[in-house]
């Protein structure tokens, strides 16, 4: 079993739609838990980062973690062509130790 | 957010040349640095853990005389691809750790490589 699952997709929603992005793991001990877009031959780029259970709202995005299901999202609200990309959860055991990654979410914006 | 820069940003070179890739945190100091490969529609793998001073930590499987690692300043990191061959073309990233408040790693731009 992997440490960290995440629906490959590709997801395709229209402009203006609500994204929901998830990941689950499987040990308890993660502590840190972040989000990186990734666009196409690019560098990943962070998006949010939490380290508690519930919700972390930063403009259209919100990062919500529930420790006691193992389970992250990162909502997108109103979204936009320009998010089109891929979407990697990331968490860590330890600060400043290695990033478990997910295996990424493609997203499609359609105008 | 913090700016980590690499270069080159795309190389092509022929089979059994070596290839450097620089790994520079711009606007801080990184006394950590990590590298990862990363193949189409995959996630990143980390190859190795870069500290400065000393030697790299590399991921089981990767081969450290294959990809040498040198962290000689806080802020360049370097990996070399030697005896480069086709199945070494991917896309390199690094990244660098930034100690704050909280730690956070910081990618950069990835660097992609091809062997003929």
């Amino acid at each position: 079993q992997k440490e960290v699952e995440q629906d490959p997709g590709p997801l395709s929603v229209p402009e203006g739609a609500i994204v929901s992005l998830n990941c689950t793991y499987s040990n308890s001990a993660f502590q840190y838990f972040m989000w990186y877009r990734q666009y196409s031959r690019k560098g990943p780029e962070l998006l949010m980062y939490t380290y508690s259970s519930g919700n972390k709202e930063d403009g259209r995005f919100t990062a919500q973690v529930d420790k006691s299901s193992k389970y992250i999202s990162l909502f997108i609200r109103d979204s936009q062509p320009s998010d089109s990309a891929t979407y990697l959860c990331a968490l860590i055991y330890n600060q400043g130790g290695k990033l478990i990654f997910g295996q990424g979410t493609e997203l499609s914006v359609k105008p | 957010g913090a700016v980590v820069s690499q270069h080159p940003s795309r190389v092509i070179c022929k089979s059994g040349t070596s290839v450097k890739i620089e790994c520079r945190s711009l606007d801080f100091q990184a006394t950590t640095m990590f590298w990862y490969r990363q193949f189409p529609k995959q996630s990143l793998m980390l190859m190795a853990t870069s500290n400065e001073g000393s030697k790299a930590t590399y991921e089981q499987g990767v081969e450290k005389d294959k990809f040498l690692i040198n962290h000689a300043s806080l802020t360049l990191s370097t990996l070399t691809v030697t005896s480069a061959h086709p199945e070494d073309s991917s896309f390199y990233i690094c990244s660098a750790l930034w100690q704050g408040m909280t730690d956070t790693q910081y990618f950069g731009p990835g660097t992609r490589l091809t062997v003929l």
